[in-house]
Formats: C-alpha cells, sequence, structure tokens
C-alpha cells in the first residue's frame, strides 16, 4: 500500500539555524502533498501544501521542496525559532477522498 | 484555534468498556475524518463521513463505529475496548476533498487510556 516516511526522528537546531526535515513516499502517482505541525498536546496544523505539477513552494519562513523523480519532499524552515519547535509530518491525500496517510514524524528542538 | 472542538480532552476506561468520542467541526465544513495517533507515531486514518454517510474507512475493526448529524458534528464510537485502543483520537472537518485542495482542520484532540 500507499506509504510516507520520514528520513529522520529527530532533528536538534540552534536558534536562528535554517532546519530542513525530509520526506519519501512511495506512490508516483501521488499529485499533492502537506505538511502539518504539531505541537505538545494539539492537533496538527496546516503549514504548506504543493502540488505535483511544481516543485518548490514558499510560505512565510517555510519552503517546501518537491523531487518526483526520487519520490523525496523536504521542509525548510529558515532562521529556526523556539516556536519551531514540534514533530512535523508530511502527509498525502489517498483515495478518492479525504483520506491522509501520514508520515512518522520528525521531532524539531530548537536549542536557544 | 482551527474551530473545530473535541470533547472530552482526555479519558480513562476499562478494557472492555465502550466510549463515545465527540466532534464539533468546523462552520461550514461537511466533511468530518477521524484518525487514531498512538504514543511516537502519525495519525492513522479510522473513517470519514460526508453529509452523514461514512464515506471511506481505514484498516479498523468494526468495533470502531461513528455517526455524522445534521449539523456535521459526528461521533466515535468504540466497543469491547483494548489496551491497544489507548491513542490520541483525532477529528479533521473540511469542506470538501483534501484532494483538490481543501485544508483539513484537526481539533485538539481526545487522549484515550484503556486501562
Amino acid at each position: 500500500g500507499e506509504s510516507v516516511g520520514l528520513h529522520l526522528p529527530t532533528l536538534s537546531v540552534q536558534e536562528g539555524d535554517n532546519s530542513i526535515i525530509n520526506c519519501a513516499y512511495s506512490n508516483s502517482a501521488s499529485d499533492y502533498f502537506i505538511w502539518y505541525k504539531q505541537e505538545s498536546g494539539k492537533g496538527p496544523q496546516f503549514i504548506i501544501d504543493i502540488r505535483s505539477n511544481m516543485d518548490k513552494r514558499q510560505g512565510q519562513r517555510v519552503t517546501v521542496l518537491l523531487n518526483k523523480t526520487v519520490k523525496h519532499l523536504s521542509l525548510q524552515i529558515a532562521a529556526t525559532q523556539p516556536g519551531d519547535s514540534a514533530v512535523y509530518f508530511c502527509a498525502v491525500p489517498s483515495g478518492g477522498y479525504n483520506k491522509l496517510i501520514f508520515g512518522a514524524g520528525t521531532r524539531l528542538a530548537v536549542h536557544p | 484555534e482551527t474551530g473545530v472542538t473535541q470533547s472530552p480532552t482526555h479519558l480513562i476506561k476499562t478494557r472492555g468498556q465502550q466510549v463515545t468520542l465527540r466532534c464539533s467541526s468546523q462552520s461550514g465544513h461537511n466533511t468530518v475524518s477521524w484518525y487514531q495517533q498512538a504514543l511516537g507515531q502519525g495519525p492513522q486514518f479510522i473513517f470519514q463521513y460526508y453529509r452523514e454517510e461514512e464515506n471511506g474507512r481505514g484498516n479498523f475493526p468494526p468495533r470502531f463505529s461513528g455517526l455524522q448529524f445534521p449539523n456535521y458534528s459526528s461521533e466515535l464510537n468504540v466497543n469491547a475496548l483494548e489496551l491497544d485502543d489507548s491513542a490520541l483520537y483525532l477529528c479533521a472537518s473540511s469542506r470538501g476533498n483534501v484532494r483538490g485542495g481543501t485544508e483539513a482542520f484537526f481539533g485538539q484532540g481526545t487522549r484515550l487510556t484503556v486501562v
């Protein structure tokens, strides 16, 4: 079946550095990808999305890169702040409805 | 705040009991999906309701059931609770198909502990 995986379960960065969180997916027909942030005690929060007809999309301090050739996407966070500390998930819609397939998540720890 | 509210926030049940979790979707949203998130894992899709009908189901046994009401709020019922049912249960509402780019908004979840 379709799967989504993240490369590192934990990422530690210094405040102010850039963070890169990676994700791999299995279904080459996937055409839409979403990044979520989940803070402790909260539900996942939408960060940014990208369609397969794009290879890059920028938001506020975040950039998502999509490499369809190797079925890989990454989330880049510029000037990482303590408030960015959370678990980050990539997700892919599957099937004809709203089912989201999530990866296991990468925990981002930001140190002062 | 997403406008999706879940109740209760925490719950402790005994193995074999039944539980009902509730979700109020965001205003204007007609689709509700339920996810189970075990500790240290990503959310796993349980099922989805669209206009009061089940519209897709994940790999969960029949003792997981649900309802959606005319106001689009929803319930998740779990019978014959097992220890492995201990998890964070998340509700997500949307106005249409996520594949079409409609954002799914998640509630804060209900933490269920089965002892």
